[in-house]
Formats: structure tokens, C-alpha cells, sequence
């Protein structure tokens, strides 16, 4: 398995408090992504990024943001959390972006945001 | 609409029988495709690729067909492990490889 370790696993936060989820890999990946997973709607890109300090958005990108000063670790920040972001999010590596370059993912974070 | 589109099923087949998916995509563009397994309450992992002269792995084949712009997965003499969603993934398409994904198919393969 891709070295690949979120964190935390699971949160429960109030509404309107800071909230970070790590994502840490040992691949040496140039790639990193944020997904969110929620009923009905699959895995929707948040943000992610080519290389340190390479970040774009992603199709649901409002309300989150991210940072990544090292190749191994991705930040996902959600700046004031709302009831809407409460879901479980995936952090995945690739190797290159190519088109032969599968994703790998961690184990998911499970927020609740109450 | 999104870019990739999958019945989400579910799909209830008895052990043994065979079972088949497709997945539709509205970019032309996309390049590459895959198909990745996702058990309950666990991570995404990637089941195969999926190349334009079909490819097979065991019991499952993926097929590619552009014309059409659609997947295919086929699960032959399925398995109760086999149990899980299956989700479909495009890439390449505008000269960005960010894996895009479909929603999901659900499969229950029962006694």
C-alpha cells in the first residue's frame, strides 16, 4: 500500500471553529488532492496540488483552503466550519499527473461539524 | 451534468452470476480511465486500468469505447467479497490529469 496517512481519522467540531486535516505521504509524490465524499455525490475534488506551493482549486473549493510547504504533507483548512462540510474526506497521491498516473489514497478523515 | 456518469444501482446478483457496468463521460478529451473499488466506510483502491484494447484481469475485464464514450467493467462468477462499490475515473482531459470521478455502482452479490 501508497504511504499515506491522514489526520486526524475522525473529528467532531462546532460550527464557526478553524478546522485542519493533515495528509501526510512517504511516496515522494508530485501530486497530492483533497476529495470530499458525501452521499449522492461521489468524490468531489476540494483542491490540490503539483508541487510545493502549487496549489489550484478544485469543483468544491468554497470555504476550504490548503497549503503544502513540503512534498509530503497537503493541509486542508476549513477557515470557519458549517454543518455543510460535515463528510468524509480523502486525501490521494499520484505519481505524476500523467495519464498512466493512478491516485492512491489515504484511509479518509470522518468530520463532523455539529 | 457531471463529467462522468454511472448507475448507481444497486446491483443484486447471486453468487456465480455475471455481472456488468458501464460509465459514460462527456469529455471527448479524456485520456485515461480507470476503475477503482471502494468497500464501506473504507478508501478508494484502484481495481485496473481501462485501455482502449481492453484489458482483463482474472475475473474482470474493462473495456474502453471511445466512440461511444463509455466504460465497461465485467465481473464473471462473481463472489461474495466482490460486494462493494465501483467507481469510475476519467483523467486527461484539457491537458490536466486530475482523476475525475463518477459516483459510484453498487454491487451486492448475495448467496
Amino acid at each position: 500500500d501508497a504511504g499515506i496517512t491522514q489526520s486526524p481519522r475522525h473529528k467532531v467540531t462546532e460550527t464557526g471553529t478553524p478546522v485542519t486535516l493533515r495528509c501526510h505521504q512517504t511516496e515522494n509524490h508530485r501530486y497530492m488532492y483533497w476529495y470530499r465524499q458525501d452521499p449522492g455525490h461521489g468524490l468531489r475534488l476540494i483542491h490540490y496540488s503539483y508541487g510545493v506551493k502549487d496549489t489550484d482549486k478544485g469543483e468544491v473549493s468554497d470555504g476550504y483552503s490548503v497549503s503544502r510547504s513540503k512534498t509530503e504533507d497537503f493541509l486542508l483548512t476549513l477557515e470557519s466550519a458549517t454543518s455543510s462540510q460535515t463528510s468524509v474526506y480523502f486525501c490521494a497521491i499520484s505519481e505524476t499527473g500523467g495519464e498512466t498516473s493512478e491516485a492512491f489514497f489515504g484511509q479518509g478523515t470522518r468530520l463532523t461539524v455539529v | 451534468r457531471k463529467e462522468v456518469e454511472q448507475d448507481p444501482g444497486p446491483f443484486n446478483v447471486p453468487e456465480g452470476a455475471t455481472v456488468a457496468f458501464n460509465c459514460t463521460y462527456s469529455n471527448s478529451a479524456s485520456q485515461s480511465f480507470f476503475w477503482y473499488r471502494q468497500d464501506c466506510r473504507k478508501e478508494p483502491k484502484l481495481l485496473m486500468s481501462v485501455y482502449s484494447s481492453g484489458n482483463e484481469d482474472g475475473r474482470f475485464t474493462a473495456q474502453l469505447n471511445r466512440a461511444s464514450q463509455y466504460i465497461s467493467l465485467l465481473i464473471r462468477d462473481s463472489k461474495l467479497s466482490d460486494s462493494a462499490t465501483y467507481l469510475c475515473v476519467g483523467q486527461g482531459s484539457g491537458g490536466s490529469y486530475i482523476p475525475t470521478f463518477g459516483r459510484g455502482t453498487s454491487l451486492i452479490v448475495h448467496p
